[in-house]
C-alpha cells in the first residue's frame, strides 16, 4: 500500500522564479492538504482540496495556488518566489472531508530553497 | 495567541525515564487532538489521535485530553533513544493546526 509520495525531494530556485511541487495521496484518500514548514517551527496551513475544489485555506497570499486532478493527486504553485519561501513543503492526504476521526498523513515533502 | 502552544523544551531525559510533553489550544471548538513524531530532516508521523475527554494509550504512548482547559498532553514510558525527536501536538476544527514542536532528547 503505497504511502504518500512527493516530488521533487529538493528543489533550488531564484528570486521571482515559479514553482510547482506535486503530491499523490495515500491509496483510498479523497483529500489532499498542503503544509509549509520554516526551519524550527510547526507546519504551516496553506489549503486544502477536495473533490478538485479548494475547501479551506490557511493565511497564505494568492501567490500560492493549488489544484487537484481527477485521481487526486494535487500540485502546489508558488508564483514569484521570495526568500522567505525556502522551507519543506508537505503534502498530507486523509479520508472523507470533514470527518472528525479523518487521520492525515504526510509525504515525505519537498525541500525548497529559494535563493 | 497563538492557535496551539507547546513547552518550548528542549526536553533532555534519561533513558527508561518518562518524557512528559504540554500542550494547550486556544479554539475551543477544537474537536480532534493529534500527536506527531518528526525526526531530523523527515516529515512528521502520526503516533496518537485523541478525541474525547481522558486518556488514551498505545504501547509506551499515552495520550490525555481535557477539553474544559484546553489541553492535551503526551507521555512517554520507558523513554529510548530512538524516541529522540520533535514532538508535534495538532488541534483541528477546521483545518489542523500546529504547535512548533518540542524536541526531546534520551539520553542513554
Amino acid at each position: 500500500d503505497a504511502g504518500v509520495t512527493q516530488s521533487p525531494t529538493h528543489l533550488i530556485k531564484t528570486r521571482g522564479q515559479q514553482v510547482t511541487l506535486r503530491c499523490s495521496p495515500k491509496s483510498g484518500h479523497d483529500t489532499v492538504s498542503w503544509y509549509q514548514q520554516a526551519l524550527g517551527q510547526g507546519p504551516q496551513f496553506i489549503f486544502q482540496y477536495y473533490e478538485e475544489e479548494e475547501r479551506q485555506r490557511g493565511n497564505f497570499p494568492d501567490r500560492f495556488s493549488g489544484h487537484q486532478f481527477p485521481n487526486y493527486s494535487s500540485e502546489l504553485n508558488v508564483n514569484a518566489l521570495l526568500l522567505g519561501d525556502s522551507a519543506l513543503y508537505l503534502c498530507a492526504s486523509g479520508g472523507t472531508s470533514g470527518s472528525r476521526t479523518d487521520t492525515q498523513y504526510f509525504g515525505p515533502g519537498t525541500r525548497l530553497t529559494v535563493l | 495567541q497563538k492557535e496551539v502552544e507547546q513547552n518550548s523544551g528542549p526536553l533532555s531525559v534519561p533513558e527508561g525515564a518518562i518524557a512528559s510533553l504540554n500542550c494547550t489550544y486556544s479554539d475551543r471548538g477544537s474537536q480532534s487532538f493529534f500527536w506527531y513524531r518528526q525526526y531530523s530532516g523527515k516529515s512528521p508521523e502520526l503516533i496518537m489521535s485523541i478525541y474525547s475527554n481522558g486518556d488514551k494509550e498505545d504501547g509506551r504512548f499515552t495520550a490525555q485530553l481535557n477539553k474544559a482547559s484546553q489541553y492535551v498532553s503526551l507521555l512517554i514510558r520507558d523513554s529510548q533513544p530512538s524516541d529522540s525527536a520533535t514532538y508535534l501536538c495538532a488541534v483541528r476544527r477546521y483545518k489542523l493546526s500546529f504547535g512548533a514542536g518540542t524536541t526531546v532528547t534520551v539520553r542513554a
